[in-house]
């Protein structure tokens, strides 16, 4: 198994709803990350983890919080979001930190 | 944060014919990173070039580095209509990738 997988495909939800994005990998990668992706932009780094610990967050609020429960499967849960947080989220791994990342689909959050 | 700046930021061509695209960058890295990605969908990883490196090349891609100039570029030659996407450079430095702007790639039948 070579691929990233996220669900869902896509995702709307209200500003006071909680939701969850989930990421998974069978490649055996020690390095997982979120990455947030507003229209004709680059990706921008969210949360990193390596070993399963959270290793970098780039100051994200605390309305986005991440959880590794284990080495193939990242999360990232969502609460009170803003409008402006509508975006593509993507979920990337690694086999270890500063090395290839491998991307998967992304989920299309729109925040009403 | 967003280290790199690509150039052009847009770019049309004529399927057959050659497209380069430039990157920039301002800290020191451990590696440089192009991926390519087609409309709203996932990024796809090209090629990764190391500092010690100064070029390399995968099938119809060549990349160079120069790190003194802190530059990078990409070439594709006899581009293909399945080659139009967006092509990001990233670079590594501090365990995470920063990408650059991007260059948005047209190729003409």
């Amino acid at each position: 198994d070579t691929e990233v997988t996220q669900t869902p495909k896509h995702l709307v939800m209200g500003m006071t709803n909680k939701k969850s994005l989930k990421c998974e990998q069978h490649m055996g990668h020690r390095a997982m990350y979120w990455y947030k992706q507003k229209a004709k932009k680059p990706p921008e780094l969210m949360f990193v983890y390596s070993y399963e610990k959270l290793s970098i967050n780039e100051s994200v609020p605390s309305r986005f919080s991440p959880e590794c429960p284990n080495s193939s499967l990242l999360n990232l849960h969502l609460h009170a979001l803003q409008p402006e947080d509508s975006a593509l989220y993507l979920c990337a791994s690694s086999p270890y930190l500063t090395d290839t990342q491998y991307f998967g689909p992304g989920t299309r959050l729109t925040v009403l | 944060s967003q280290q790199g700046e690509e150039d052009p930021q847009a770019l049309s061509i004529q399927e057959g014919e050659n497209a380069t695209m430039n990157c920039s960058y301002k800290t020191s890295i451990n590696n440089l990173q192009w991926y390519r990605q087609n409309s709203g969908r996932g990024l796809v990883h090209l090629i990764l070039i190391r500092s010690n490196e100064r070029e390399k090349h995968s099938g119809r891609l060549r990349v160079t580095l120069d790190t003194s100039k802190k530059s990078s570029s990409l070439l594709i030659t006899a581009s293909r209509a399945a080659d139009t996407a967006s092509y990001f450079c990233a670079t590594d430095s501090s365990d995470k990738l920063s990408f650059g702007a991007g260059t948005t790639v047209t190729v003409r039948a």
